[in-house]
């Protein structure tokens, strides 16, 4: 069955540090692939997705490239901030009609002023 | 913008009793979505409607039931709780299928706690 497999957490970083979380995932076809963020409290917030290979996707300094021939969907910032604090999921979709998301374990994230 | 709205926010049951879980998707999304979300665990999938018809079906116990109605919100009810039963509930939503519209975007989740 489709997977997701995280690296093993939790991380913790400095403000401004770089950052990279590894996705990497187990499926049948071409999913789509998505990062998802959790803060505090919250509900999951989409982050970025990607469709199809090659794609990146984007926002709020996140970026994420759909890798195919590494089944990968790491996910990076150049400089993170406190605010950035936070449980990060990696999930995949069947590209199919109304297709559940399979979630990789989450990692949590704490950067230091 | 709008947002799935998820009533009620937290609930707190006795073992055996049972509960009623309500999500009210963005207008214009016709699939719902529920997962549940156990202490530091990845959300599960357990049950999808479309057009208040079972689409999905996952690691839903027997003892929980679901289902959608003619405005498109849905309910999950739980009887029979289960201490094992206590975590976050969320209710997701999309568009119709297809490309850019099998984005799920989710509540902010019912927290219920079995005592």
């Amino acid at each position: 069955g489709d997977s997701v497999t995280q690296m093993e957490g939790p991380v913790t970083l400095s403000e401004e540090a770089f950052l990279t979380i590894n996705c990497t995932y187990t499926a049948t076809g071409y999913p789509s692939l998505f990062w998802y963020v959790q803060y505090p409290g919250e509900g999951l917030q989409l982050l970025l997705k990607a469709t199809k290979a090659d794609d990146k996707g984007s926002n709020k300094g996140f970026e994420a490239t759909y890798r195919k021939e590494t089944t990968s969907f790491h996910l990076e910032k150049g400089s993170v901030q406190v605010s950035d604090s936070a449980v990060y999921f990696c999930a995949l979709s069947r590209r199919r009609a109304n297709s559940k998301l399979t979630f990789g374990k989450g990692i949590t994230l704490s950067v230091r002023p | 913008a709008a947002g799935v709205i998820q009533s009620p926010r937290h609930l707190i049951k006795e073992k055996r009793e049972t509960a009623t879980l309500k999500c009210y998707p963005i207008p214009r999304h016709d699939t719902v979505y529920w997962y549940q979300q156990g202490p530091g665990q990845d959300p599960q999938f357990l049950i999808s409607f479309y057009e208040k018809m079972q689409s999905d079906k996952g690691s839903i116990p027997d003892r929980f039931s679901a289902q959608q109605f003619s405005d498109y919100h849905s309910e999950l009810n739980m009887s029979s709780l289960e201490l094992g039963d206590s975590a976050l509930y969320f209710c997701a939503s999309s568009l119709p299928s297809g490309g850019a519209s099998d984005t799920q975007y989710f509540g902010p989740g019912t927290r219920l706690t079995v005592l």
